[in-house]
C-alpha cells in the first residue's frame, strides 16, 4: 500500500487567497484525521471522519477552515480567505476503527506558507 | 483540556548508548498511548502502539512501557544508533479517537 496520500507537499500563497489541501487515506481505512503543526502549539487535531461522516470539527480553527469527504478515498481541507497565522504543517491519518487497535497512519504532510 | 508532556525537550548521546524518552498524561483514562518518530520535513512514522490493558510493547531496540496509574510511558531505546536521530513523539488516545500530543523529544545520535 502506498500510504496515505498528501498533496501538494509545499504551498506557498499570498493572505487572502484560498488554499486547499488534499488527502487520499490507506484503502479500507474508515477513520480520517486533519492535523495540524507549528511550531507554538504542536500538533493539534483540526477534524476526524468516520465513513465520510465529520465526528469531531472542534479543532477547526473558525469559518474559514472547512473539510469534505465525498468518499472514502478523498478528502480536502480549504482554508479561505488565507491568513499568515495559517501558515503550517497539516497533515492527513487514517486508521481502521471497529475492534481493531486504531493505530493512525500519517501521510507526509503540506508545509503552508500564507505570505 | 488532557495535557500530555514530553521531557526533556532535547537529548544528544553519544552513539552505542541506552536512552530513555519520557511522557507524561494528566487524566489516567486513556484508551491508548502510541509512539511515533518524525524526521525533519517528514511525517511521522507510527513506532509503537500500547493499548490501556497493557504494560508495554516492543519492537527490534524499542520497549515501550506504560503505567496508567501514575500517568507515564517510557520509550527504551537500546545501543542507539546516529540513524535513530529525530524527534520522537508521544500521543494518547481517550475517549474520541483524536491523538493528543506531547511536543516531542529531539534526540541527536553522534557516532
Amino acid at each position: 500500500d502506498a500510504g496515505v496520500i498528501q498533496s501538494p507537499r509545499h504551498e506557498v500563497t499570498e493572505m487572502g487567497q484560498e488554499v486547499t489541501l488534499r488527502c487520499k487515506p490507506i484503502s479500507g481505512h474508515d477513520y480520517l484525521f486533519w492535523y495540524r503543526q507549528t511550531m507554538m502549539r504542536g500538533l493539534e487535531l483540526l477534524i476526524y471522519f468516520n465513513n465520510n461522516v465529520p465526528i469531531d470539527d472542534s479543532g477547526m480553527p473558525e469559518d474559514r477552515f472547512s473539510a469534505k469527504m465525498p468518499n472514502a478515498s478523498f478528502s480536502t481541507l480549504k482554508i479561505q480567505p488565507s491568513e499568515p497565522r495559517d501558515s503550517a504543517v497539516y497533515f492527513c491519518a487514517s486508521s481502521l476503527g471497529g475492534q481493531g487497535n486504531y493505530e493512525q497512519y500519517f501521510g507526509p504532510g503540506t508545509r503552508l506558507t500564507v505570505t | 483540556k488532557q495535557e500530555v508532556t514530553q521531557i526533556p525537550a532535547a537529548l544528544s548521546v553519544p552513539e552505542g548508548e541506552n536512552l530513555v524518552l519520557n511522557c507524561s498524561f494528566t487524566d489516567s483514562a486513556i484508551y491508548n498511548l502510541q509512539w511515533f518518530r518524525q524526521d525533519p520535513g517528514k511525517g511521522l512514522t507510527s513506532l509503537l502502539l500500547i493499548q490501556s490493558s497493557q504494560r508495554e510493547q516492543t519492537s527490534g531496540r524499542l520497549n515501550a512501557s506504560l503505567d496508567k496509574s501514575s500517568g507515564r510511558s517510557t520509550l527504551y531505546i537500546a545501543a542507539s544508533q546516529p540513524g535513530d536521530s529525530a524527534t520522537y513523539l508521544c500521543a494518547v488516545r481517550y475517549s474520541g479517537y483524536a491523538l493528543n500530543f506531547g511536543k516531542g523529544t529531539s534526540l541527536l545520535v553522534t557516532p
